[in-house]
C-alpha cells in the first residue's frame, strides 16, 4: 500500500517560530499537496507540487511556503507562525498522469500555535 | 476544477442503503468524479471514481447521470463505521490542483 507519512501527529509551537511540517511518500508519485482543515471550512489547498523543485500556489498560500528538493518529500514551512495558523494540516500525493486510484492522504498534523 | 455541491449532512439507519448525492453541473468532458471519505481525526480515504459509466467496488457503487451533471454514491448496507464526512470532487488527474469542498457528514444511526 502507498504510504504518506507526516512527521508529527501533534505539534505545539509559539507565535513567531519557524515551523517545518514534513511529508514523505513511498510510491514515486509526481504530485504532492498540502491542505489545511478547519471546522466548517472543509479542506483548503495551500500549495501543491508536480515535480521536484516545482511548486504552485493553492487557494490559501499566504503565510506559507513549501520545499520539494526530493521527489518523495514535500515540506510545508510557516515562516513566522501565528495563532490563526492553528489547524489540522494534511499532506497528499498522487501520480501525475491520470490517477486511477485517486490521491493518498497522510494522517495529518494537528498544529497548535500559542 | 469544476465545483461540486453536496448536502451538508445526512442520516441513515444502520443496515439500510445510504445514497449521497453530488451536483457537478460544470464538469468538463475529461474530468472524472471521485469520492473520498474522512473518518474523524484521519486523512481522507479514496472510495471510488468514474467517468460516465456506473462503477462498483467492494466499498460502494457510483451512479453518474447520463448528462454527467450529478452523481450518487451508494453504500449498500451502511454500518456504524461508515459514519464519516464524504467528499465528492471532480478532476482530470495530471498536473491539476485538487480542490475539496466541505462534503456531506453522514451519520449512521443504530
Amino acid at each position: 500500500d502507498v504510504k504518506v507519512t507526516q512527521s508529527s501527529r501533534y505539534l505545539v509551537k509559539r507565535t513567531g517560530e519557524k515551523v517545518f511540517l514534513e511529508c514523505v511518500q513511498d510510491m514515486d508519485h509526481e504530485n504532492m499537496f498540502w491542505y489545511r482543515q478547519d471546522p466548517g471550512l472543509g479542506l483548503r489547498l495551500i500549495y501543491f507540487s508536480y515535480d521536484v523543485k516545482m511548486k504552485e500556489k493553492g487557494d490559501i498560500p499566504e503565510g506559507y511556503s513549501v520545499s520539494r528538493e526530493k521527489k518523495e518529500r514535500f515540506s510545508l514551512i510557516l515562516e513566522s507562525a501565528s495563532t490563526n495558523q492553528t489547524s489540522m494540516y494534511l499532506c497528499a500525493s498522487g501520480y501525475g498522469q491520470r490517477d486511477w486510484h485517486g490521491y493518498t492522504f497522510g494522517s495529518g498534523t494537528r498544529l497548535t500555535v500559542v | 476544477d469544476a465545483k461540486t455541491t453536496q448536502p451538508p449532512s445526512m442520516d441513515c439507519a444502520e443496515g439500510r442503503a445510504a445514497n449521497l448525492p453530488c451536483n457537478h453541473s460544470t464538469i468538463s468532458g475529461n474530468e472524472y468524479v471521485y469520492w473520498y471519505r474522512q473518518i474523524h481525526s484521519q486523512g481522507p480515504q479514496y472510495i471510488i471514481h468514474g467517468l460516465k459509466n456506473n462503477e462498483t467496488n467492494e466499498m460502494a457503487s457510483l451512479i453518474i447521470t447520463e448528462d454527467r451533471k450529478s452523481s450518487t454514491l451508494i453504500l449498500p448496507h451502511a454500518t456504524l463505521r461508515d459514519t464519516a464526512v464524504y467528499y465528492c470532487i471532480v478532476h482530470s488527474g495530471g498536473y491539476q490542483k485538487v480542490t475539496f469542498g466541505t462534503g456531506t457528514k453522514l451519520q449512521v444511526i443504530p
